[in-house]
């Protein structure tokens, strides 16, 4: 079975620190990742994709992408209140599969 | 862009009765749109995967006579609840992809209640 996981929570961190967000995956074909923000009530927004290895970075968000170790992370730089949410890790699982495979998601919450 | 609307937001309907939810791409043509149900405090759970002009692929212990789904053009898919109970009362969410790049955008959701 093709799995994304993810700690879910809740990770505290202080405002204006860096939270770090972390995902494994198991299947090794897997090219494609993703990151989704999802305030509670609302639905999932797309944050990050990331499909080569090493680092993206799109203002105070970076993704890390190591698919020797199957992991993906995502880091939120000068963390605010409004960083709050739930983080989804999302894999194109390959294969021809339409769909994403994703995680249950980390619970964020910034401490003001 | 990648802008996925959703209607209605919320509804609430009588138990027994069927309910019908739109999900549209509104910039760009989707070619396979997804259905996903969220309970409070649960995880996303993907009910379908529908492919333009093909019938819907359900997952496992989704009822495909009570979920329909029809995706009859590039920009619109629908899901029905037909005899909508109060279990089936919870947040419908579709996402719709181009396919190209794999990324899913979503819509904003409808919260149906089932009294």
């Amino acid at each position: 079975q093709k799995e994304v996981e993810q700690n879910s929570g809740p990770l505290s961190v202080p405002e204006g620190a860096i939270a770090s967000l972390n995902c494994t995956y198991s299947d090794r074909v897997s090219q494609s990742f993703f990151w989704y923000r999802q305030y509670s009530g609302k639905s999932p927004e797309l944050i990050m994709s990331i499909y080569s290895n090493g680092d993206k970075e799109d203002g105070r968000f970076t993704a890390q992408l190591n698919k020797a170790s199957q992991y993906v992370s995502l880091l939120i730089r000068d963390s605010q209140p409004s960083d709050s949410a739930t983080y989804l890790c999302a894999a194109h699982p390959g294969g021809g599969a339409d769909g994403l495979t994703f995680g249950k998601g980390t619970h964020l919450i910034i401490q003001p | 862009g990648a802008v996925v609307s959703q209607h209605p937001s919320w509804v609430i309907c009588k138990s027994g009765t069927s309910v019908k939810i739109e999900c549209r791409s509104l910039d760009f043509q989707a070619t396979t749109m997804f259905w996903y149900r969220q309970f409070p405090k649960q995880s996303l759970m993907l009910m379908a995967t529908s492919n333009e002009g093909s019938k819907a692929t359900y997952e496992q212990g989704v009822e495909k006579d009570k979920f329909l789904i029809n995706h009859a053009s590039l920009t619109l898919s629908t899901l029905t609840v037909t005899s909508a109970h109060p279990e089936d009362s919870s947040f419908y969410i579709c996402s719709a992809s181009s396919g190209g790049t794999y990324e899913q955008y979503f819509g904003p959701g409808t919260r149906l209640t089932v009294t």
